[in-house]
């Protein structure tokens, strides 16, 4: 069975840093490209981060370019979200997804709070 | 820049067809775009990946009630003999090089 698994998240103050982890099972984790999404309290999915199979392209959503690194680390089937200088506004649940253009495996969230 | 719009909400009966839209903004009228459906409480489910001609790609275990159909810069969503479980947030998707891009997605009531 194909599972994402998200785990790191919690409550930290502004400022702050956190690390977020996503385990993959059930299919050849170094095969494929990945993403990072979240959504804030009430609100619609936003588009985070990317990184290809090999890590060679790596992309970010404006909000959060320069704040936070994805990696992943192939051997260890996982894949990463280093977020630095937290704001109130990166308050939500992050979801790691499957997938290139379009995400085609979701996991089930890790919820981030981020408050003074 | 690349936007896709969707309609807030949408309600249809027990065991009728809802058809939900997704437009594309000027100039993009080509893309494919992906379907997500997200049930309260839970992460988004992939349901389909939909090219402008309506030929359109399932993912695993998504029913036949599920379909999708394209028209010029619209694409759709059918979901007929709607069930309760049915009842979820449906958010498009689409990628432009380095950026992706959800529309801000329509909720479903089932009556």
């Amino acid at each position: 069975e194909v599972q994402l698994v998200e785990s790191g998240g919690g409550l930290v103050q502004t400022g702050g840093s956190l690390r977020l982890s996503c385990a993959v099972s059930g299919f050849t984790f170094s095969s494929y490209n990945m993403h990072w999404v979240r959504q804030a309290p009430g609100k619609g999915l936003e588009w985070v981060s990317y990184t290809s199979s090999s890590s060679s392209t790596i992309y970010y959503a404006d909000s959060v370019k320069g704040r936070f690194t994805i990696s992943r680390d192939n051997a260890k089937n996982s894949l990463y979200l280093q977020m630095n200088s937290l704001r109130d506004e990166d308050t939500a649940v992050y979801y790691c997804a499957r997938g290139g253009s379009f995400m085609d495996v979701w996991g089930q969230g890790t919820t981030v709070t981020v408050s003074s | 820049q690349l936007v896709l719009t969707q309609s807030p909400s949408a309600s249809a009966s027990l065991g009728a067809s809802v058809k939900l839209t997704c437009t594309l903004s000027s100039g993009h009228s080509t893309y494919a775009i992906a379907w997500h459906q997200q049930q309260p409480e839970k992460g988004p489910r992939y349901l389909m990946k939909l090219n402008s001609d309506g030929s359109h790609t399932k993912g695993d275990g998504i029913p036949d009630r599920f379909s999708g159909s394209s028209s010029g810069a619209e694409r759709y969503l059918t979901i007929s003999s709607l069930q309760s479980e049915d009842e979820a947030e449906y958010y498009c998707q689409t990628w432009v090089t380095g950026m992706g891009v959800f529309g801000g997605g329509t909720k479903l009531t089932v009556l």
